[in-house]
């Protein structure tokens, strides 16, 4: 039981490059979220899923794009890197919703953009 | 909208001294709360939690009381650690929320020195 993965670990873009973080779970949960850390303002939702095929915004959705087509995988894609988007990256997920549910987080992923 | 605040840090303590990192938050009706903690390198993992009013969640020698009337789950431990060095996140959950969209406050890093 490997938990919730993520790769790559560390990435280095050019403005205007795309490319696709990996987030894996192997807990069969049907929740699962990205998260970019940036420092002094915590966490910031990016993305969420409630199942494969469900997803929707969260606070910070511009620029990234989401799909969610296994239980098991949702990846985070950026179209035109930037900047802005320098940050750590995190994937989380949980077995379903509600207010007492605990979210597991993977080791995330450290992203610059040149 | 739903918002934490925690002190700011860094919280700079000997070992065994007693630990105190505020957090009070802003939110409808009565949310889940927790406090997750950052080691350096890794991603966030689950320290306690409490769900309803009153309720104390503990682990690891870390306990924090949902206080309703303060609107507050301030974080304490007796005697800290080396050991215990990270960043401390305190965080809500909607009662009619999704498990997937926890808000965060800015962390605060804690350093215990020998």
């Amino acid at each position: 039981n490997a938990g919730v993965t993520q790769t790559p670990k560390f990435q280095v873009l050019k403005t205007g490059q795309s490319m696709t973080l990996q987030c894996a779970q192997d807990m069969n949960h049907e929740y699962m979220s990205w998260y970019r850390q940036d420092p002094g303002m915590g966490l910031r939702l990016i993305h969420y899923s409630v199942g494969a095929g469900i997803t929707d915004q969260g606070e910070v959705p511009n620029g990234y794009n989401v799909s969610r087509s296994t239980t098991e995988d949702f990846p985070l894609r950026l179209l035109s890197a930037a900047p802005s988007q320098t940050s750590v990256y995190f994937c989380a997920s949980s077995s379903s919703g509600g207010a007492k549910e605990t979210q597991y987080f993977g080791p995330g992923t450290r992203l610059l953009v040149l | 909208g739903d918002s934490v605040t925690q002190m700011e840090g860094p919280v700079t303590l000997s070992e065994e001294a007693f630990l105190t990192i505020n957090c009070t938050y802003t939110a409808t009706g009565y949310p889940s709360l927790f406090w997750y903690v950052q080691y350096p390198g890794e991603g966030l993992q689950l320290l306690l939690k409490a769900t309803k009013a009153d309720d104390k969640g503990s682990n690891k020698g870390f306990e924090a009381t949902y206080r309703k009337e303060t609107t507050s789950f301030h974080l304490e431990k007796g005697s800290v650690q080396v050991s215990d060095s990270a960043v401390y996140f305190c965080a809500l959950l909607p009662l009619t929320g999704t498990a997937s969209k926890l808000t965060f406050g800015t962390g605060t890093r804690l350093q215990v020195t020998l």
